[in-house]
């Protein structure tokens, strides 16, 4: 079955520092992968997206993923975060022949001064 | 601008009591989806559509009707609605199947 990890509900990271969100997936097809941000009381934000080609895919509000297929794995960095970035954070894989979107979790962010 | 609407974005309803969760969308998407939110759980697709009058359940469809008979308006009907369907829900839609989801704003929806 197809299966989308976070393996942290909650990180705190303090701000200027650099952020790390895991995730792992299980699928049998070649995904397509996203990570979504949603701040408190708001809708999803796409950060950025992979379907092909290079595996270090670039987002917004300076937020970077890298894909390893060998390691089923689509983990989001930032180098250095704001107090804005407190906010929970959804992977999410898709993949043929439906697209059907699946989520992990989530992982909530917490930036202290 | 382009965006998903829903309405409405809070409501409080008793169990039994039939209501209806709008979505629209101004995008021109031929696909839409509704999912729930609950703690610890992620997002939850209930039901998706692939263009006008096709519709498809998703992983939590149990107690949800969707119809689709228009492109923009993709509603969620919750007939008899019950506590364990106390949630947040969010509307979806994507261009065609497997683009990015662009969401709503959500609808938090409590069932006493």
């Amino acid at each position: 079955a197809q299966s989308v990890t976070q393996p942290d509900i909650h990180i705190t990271v303090s701000e200027g520092a650099s952020l790390e969100l895991r995730c792992n997936y299980s699928y049998g097809a070649t995904p397509y992968l996203f990570w979504y941000v949603q701040s408190p009381g708001q809708g999803l934000q796409l950060l950025l997206k992979y379907f092909s080609g290079d595996t270090l895919v670039q987002g917004i509000k300076g937020f970077e993923a890298e894909f390893k297929r060998s390691q089923s794995s689509f983990n989001l960095r930032k180098p250095s975060v704001h107090w804005s970035d407190a906010a929970e954070y959804f992977c999410a894989v898709g993949a043929q022949p439906d697209y059907k979107l699946s989520f992990g979790a989530g992982t909530t962010v917490t930036v202290r001064a | 601008e382009a965006q998903v609407t829903q309405n409405p974005r809070y409501l409080i309803t008793v169990t039994g009591k039939k209501l209806t969760v709008t979505c629209s969308q101004n995008m021109n998407h031929e696909y839409m989806s509704w999912y729930r939110q609950d703690p610890g759980l992620g997002l939850r697709q209930i039901y998706y559509s692939m263009n006008v009058e096709v519709t498809d359940k998703g992983d939590v469809p149990e107690g949800y009707k969707v119809s689709r008979k228009e492109k923009r308006n993709f509603p969620l009907i919750l007939e008899s609605p019950s506590p364990n369907q106390t949630s947040l829900y969010f509307c979806a839609s994507s261009l065609r199947t497997g683009n990015e989801q662009f969401f709503g704003p959500g609808t938090r929806l409590t069932v006493l």
